[in-house]
């Protein structure tokens, strides 16, 4: 099992360009989550999904778009890159949402300029 | 909304010493997790401990242990033994029931352990 795995590690943007984080899991977990930390700080939660076809907001969704067309994968897409954006992405997923571990991914470095 | 609040920005502890990292949340459900994960400076998450809110028991995992007093909304982190890889951040976290935010974190405690 690789478990949660993320691409790119790191990546640097210019304002207004778009991306795509990837996010894979191979849990056959049903929840997965999109956390941003910023520095210092600790992990937001951007979106997240209950399974294949529904996602749903977390606290700071602005920004951010999300589709889960499979069980395994979960990317999260930024359109209009921003300074405010630059942050660490963490990917994770669960078995269920009920006081299950949390499994994360090892996150993207993500710099906007 | 839940809560969570970590007092302590940075800690220093002597290797081999027991270190007790705050935590104290807010929440109006009856029902919930509290999670405490570990950062190293690699930056992955990594978990350490679950204490559920009805647990009668506190939480141990090895060297961990949750030190879990529900009437003061507090879930204490203790690491007995501490180990220079212990040097991290350590982020407290809860889950509860209204799903709307599955997972809500502290600002985290930044661990050092001194040789």
């Amino acid at each position: 099992n690789a478990g949660v795995t993320q691409t790119p590690k790191f990546r640097i943007l210019k304002i207004g360009q778009s991306m795509t984080l990837q996010c894979t899991q191979d849990m056959n977990h049903n929840y997965m989550y999109w956390y941003r930390q910023d520095p210092g700080m600790g992990l937001k939660l951007i979106y997240y999904s209950v399974g294949a076809g529904i996602t749903d907001k977390g606290e700071v969704p602005n920004g951010y778009n999300v589709s889960r067309s499979t069980t395994e994968d979960f990317p999260l897409r930024l359109e209009l890159a921003a300074p405010s954006q630059t942050s660490v992405y963490f990917c994770a997923s669960s078995l269920t949402r009920d006081y299950n571990e949390q499994f994360f991914g090892p996150g993207t470095r993500l710099t906007v300029l | 909304a839940q809560k969570i609040t970590q007092t302590q920005p940075g800690m220093f502890v002597q290797e081999k010493e027991a270190v007790t990292l705050d935590c104290t949340y807010d929440t109006s459900d009856q029902s919930y997790g509290l999670f405490w994960y570990k950062q190293p400076s690699s930056g992955e998450m990594i978990f350490l401990i679950y204490q559920g809110s009805y647990d009668e028991q506190n939480a141990t995992e090895g060297r961990y242990s949750l030190n879990f007093q529900k009437a003061r909304k507090s879930a204490n982190l203790v690491i007995s033994a501490s180990q220079l890889g212990d040097s991290a951040m350590y982020f407290c976290a809860m889950m509860d029931a209204s799903g709307n935010t599955p997972l809500v974190f502290g600002k985290g405690t930044r661990l050092s352990v001194i040789a």
